[in-house]
C-alpha cells in the first residue's frame, strides 16, 4: 500500500523558515517525480514544484511564485522527501502535500497546516 | 501561467440528476507529441484531492463509470451521470502540459 506522509508544519512568525518532511513508502520511491503543492484555506490548490526521478538526475522545478524562498530536495536512501521554505509571509499561510504526480495516476499525503502569523 | 477557468463554482443536483462541469484554457493544452495533460480531481470535505479523470477522458483507479470526461485543445467537460451522495465536494481541473502545473479554481456540488 502507498504512503505518503508529511510533517513538519506548524505556526512560524513572519520571515521565518520551516521545513517539511514526507515520508515515502509501498513503491519504488526513485523511479518517481515528487512534488508539493499548497491549499490556502478555501482556495484552489497551487503546484509549488516538482524534483525529478534518478533517471532524469533528480533535477528540480519551481513554480515561479516560490522559486528562490522554497527548495526541494529527497533523501533516497531514506524515501523522505523535503520542502525548505524561507522568509515565509502569512500568503504561505495553507495546508502543503506532498504528492507523486504521474501521467495516469497519482498519490496524495493527508497534508501538515502551516501557519504564518505573528 | 496557464489559466484554467472553471464554470459554474457552484452546483446544486439531486441524487440521479446528471450535471457537467466545463473548464476552459487560456492556451491549447495539446502538447507538440499529441498529448493533453488534462486532469480531474474530486476534493471531499477534509480529504486530499482524489483522481477522477487523467489525459481528458480516462477513468482513475476505482472510479466509478458515472464519470466521464471530454473535449481537446482548450474547452474540457466533466460530467457524472446519476449524481450520488458521496459525490458532493469540490470539483477541480488542472493541467500538466505547461510549466507551472495550474489547477482551476473549483466547482463546488452541493447535494439538494
Amino acid at each position: 500500500e502507498v504512503k505518503l506522509l508529511e510533517s513538519g508544519g506548524g505556526l512560524v512568525q513572519p520571515g521565518g523558515s520551516l521545513r517539511l518532511s514526507c515520508a515515502a513508502s509501498g513503491f519504488t520511491f526513485t523511479d518517481f517525480y515528487m512534488s508539493w503543492i499548497r491549499q490556502p484555506p478555501g482556495k484552489a490548490p497551487e503546484w509549488l514544484g516538482v524534483i525529478r526521478n534518478k533517471a532524469n538526475g533528480y533535477t528540480t522545478e519551481y513554480n515561479p511564485s516560490v522559486k528562490g524562498r522554497f527548495t526541494i530536495s529527497r533523501d533516497n536512501t531514506q524515501n523522505i522527501l523535503y520542502l525548505q521554505m524561507n522568509t515565509l509571509r502569512a500568503e504561505d499561510t495553507a495546508i502543503y502535500y506532498c504528492a507523486c504526480l504521474y501521467t495516469t495516476g497519482d498519490y496524495w499525503g493527508q497534508g501538515v497546516m502551516v501557519t504564518v502569523s505573528s | 501561467d496557464v489559466v484554467l477557468t472553471q464554470t459554474p463554482s457552484t452546483l446544486s443536483a439531486t441524487i440521479g440528476q446528471s450535471v457537467s462541469i466545463s473548464c476552459r484554457s487560456s492556451q491549447s493544452l495539446l502538447d507538440s507529441a499529441g498529448n493533453t495533460y488534462l486532469y480531474w480531481y474530486l476534493q471531499r470535505p477534509g480529504q486530499s484531492p482524489q483522481l477522477l479523470i487523467y489525459l481528458v477522458s480516462n477513468l482513475g483507479s476505482g472510479v466509478p463509470n458515472r464519470f466521464s470526461g471530454s473535449g481537446s485543445g482548450t474547452d474540457f467537460t466533466l460530467k457524472i451521470s446519476g449524481v450520488e451522495a458521496e459525490d458532493l465536494g469540490v470539483y477541480y481541473c488542472m493541467q500538466a502540459t505547461h510549466a507551472p502545473l495550474t489547477f482551476g479554481s473549483g466547482t463546488k456540488l452541493e447535494i439538494k
